[in-house]
């Protein structure tokens, strides 16, 4: 598409539910990232693909957190159990650099607010 | 640890005078740097790259210098309009990690 796209714009759900995120990235862009963001602070990295490749999820605060591309374009992200900590900004951006030192700009989308309640 | 630092406090300017923003960071040996612009609610927007080799760079009202003996880069919008007025992050990709990590950003005010 024309840009990154994120869906849905808001969730919220209760204590305990599972939620997935959704980005769908600039289309010829070959590596994708999540990052979370609070209020007032830059974005936090969780992880990156390379195509259909996780090469880094050390930033997923815990294994309630998982991200899969599965066929290297659309990528999800999904929190189970969510925990009132977990609400935050989610934000996708996409590039068509390789990543690591090859990462050029990134492209973000406008990002998921998830409240837990 | 490694940090990056960026000045919490809003830069507050007048119309058509130089804002100047500071991102230092420690315990990094960035092969680059970026800057990105961020508006309320919206996704950051890249502004420029600036290389280890490279002391500064320009574009349009833009200019960012890096030093890497500092450890510092700076970051200039000349003659600001209030249009300037967002949150300015810089990112760098740290040492062995293989993606951008972001400062926390400086607000800056233009006053018309």
């Amino acid at each position: 598409g024309a840009g990154v796209s994120q869906s849905p714009r808001y969730k919220v759900t209760k204590r305990g539910q599972d939620v997935t995120l959704r980005c769908d990235p600039i289309s010829s862009h070959a590596t994708l990232y999540w990052y979370q963001q609070a209020l007032g602070q830059g974005p936090e990295f969780l992880t990156y693909f390379n195509y259909e490749a996780q090469p880094d999820k050390s930033g997923l605060p815990s294994d309630r957190f998982s991200a899969e591309r599965p066929e290297g374009s659309i990528s999800t992200l999904t929190i189970q159990r969510t925990e009132q900590r977990d609400s935050a900004m989610y934000r996708c951006a996409s590039s068509p650099r390789g990543g690591g030192e090859n990462t050029g700009e990134l492209f973000f989308g406008e990002g998921s607010r998830l409240t837990v309640l | 640890s490694q940090k990056i630092e960026q000045n919490s406090e809003a830069l507050n300017i007048q119309e058509g005078k130089t804002a100047t923003l500071t991102c230092n960071y420690t315990n990094y040996s960035p092969a680059y740097l970026q800057w990105y612009r961020q508006d309320p609610g919206r996704g950051p927007v890249f502004l420029l790259l600036i290389r280890e080799n490279e002391k500064e760079k320009r574009k349009e009202r833009l200019k960012v210098t890096f030093d890497t003996t500092l450890k510092q880069s700076l970051f200039h919008i000349t003659a600001s309009q209030p249009a300037d007025s967002a949150t300015y992050l810089c990112a760098l990709l740290g040492t062995g990690r293989r993606a951008l990590t972001f400062g926390s950003g400086t607000r800056l005010q233009v006053q018309p």
